[in-house]
């Protein structure tokens, strides 16, 4: 049971480049979220999205566009990297509503030069 | 908005020692849920333990428990024989806008097991 998974694990960009953080989940859970962690900061969201079809704007949406393709999968766009997107990012989903627990992937460590 | 208050950044225990982490948050909610996620070097965030709200028992998962405070926002995580494997990053996490599950983190207490 691969649980989430996200894609890729490690990249390096150059400022005003984009990409895009892919995420899937086989849980068949409803509400995905994209959280960037950066040191003494603890985890912010950047988007959520509720159930399939719908997306919301998270603590930090700045900068991030957000897709939820289908039930599976909510990806992450960068249109035009900057340093200060150089952060870990962490893709998780939870059965919800009403249950809490969020299941994390690995996290993607995007360094943007 | 939700705020999350972690005021040990870094703490140390010696293996099989007990050691407790604090946390405090504010919430205008009445029922609402709580966590503690672990962090370690993997980087794969864990779950620990989750409280409910409106439940006054503490919750304990085996090694785990907590010290919930309902009227004083406090949501303490105590871990018990403490074991090399514990060492990690732990942030506590109040769930705001309930039914929408937005987890607000707080900034994270580093924990060094001292063999």
């Amino acid at each position: 049971n691969a649980g989430v998974t996200q894609t890729p694990k490690f990249q390096v960009l150059k400022t005003g480049q984009s990409m895009t953080l892919q995420c899937a989940q086989d849980m068949n859970h409803n509400s995905m979220y994209w959280y960037r962690q950066d040191p003494g900061m603890g985890l912010r969201l950047i988007y959520y999205s509720a159930s399939e079809g719908t997306t919301d704007k998270g603590e930090v949406p700045n900068g991030y566009n957000v897709s939820r393709l289908n039930k599976r999968e909510f990806s992450l766009r960068l249109e035009s990297a900057a340093p200060s997107q150089t952060s870990v990012y962490f893709c998780a989903s939870t059965e919800g509503p009403n249950t809490g627990e969020l299941f994390f992937g690995e996290g993607s460590r995007l360094t943007v030069l | 908005a939700q705020t999350v208050t972690q005021s040990q950044p870094e703490m140390s225990v010696q293996e099989a020692e007990t050691v407790t982490l604090s946390c405090t948050y504010d919430t205008s909610e009445s029922d609402y849920y709580l966590f503690w996620y672990k962090q370690p070097p993997s980087r794969q965030m864990i779950l620990v333990i989750r409280q409910e709200a409106y439940k006054q028992q503490n919750a304990t998962e085996n090694r785990f428990s907590v010290n919930f405070q309902k009227a004083a926002k406090s949501f303490s995580l105590k871990i018990s024989d403490s074991q090399l494997g514990d060492a990690a990053m732990y942030f506590c996490a109040p769930l705001s806008n309930f039914g929408n599950e937005k987890l607000t983190f707080g900034t994270g207490t580093r924990l060094t097991i001292i063999p």
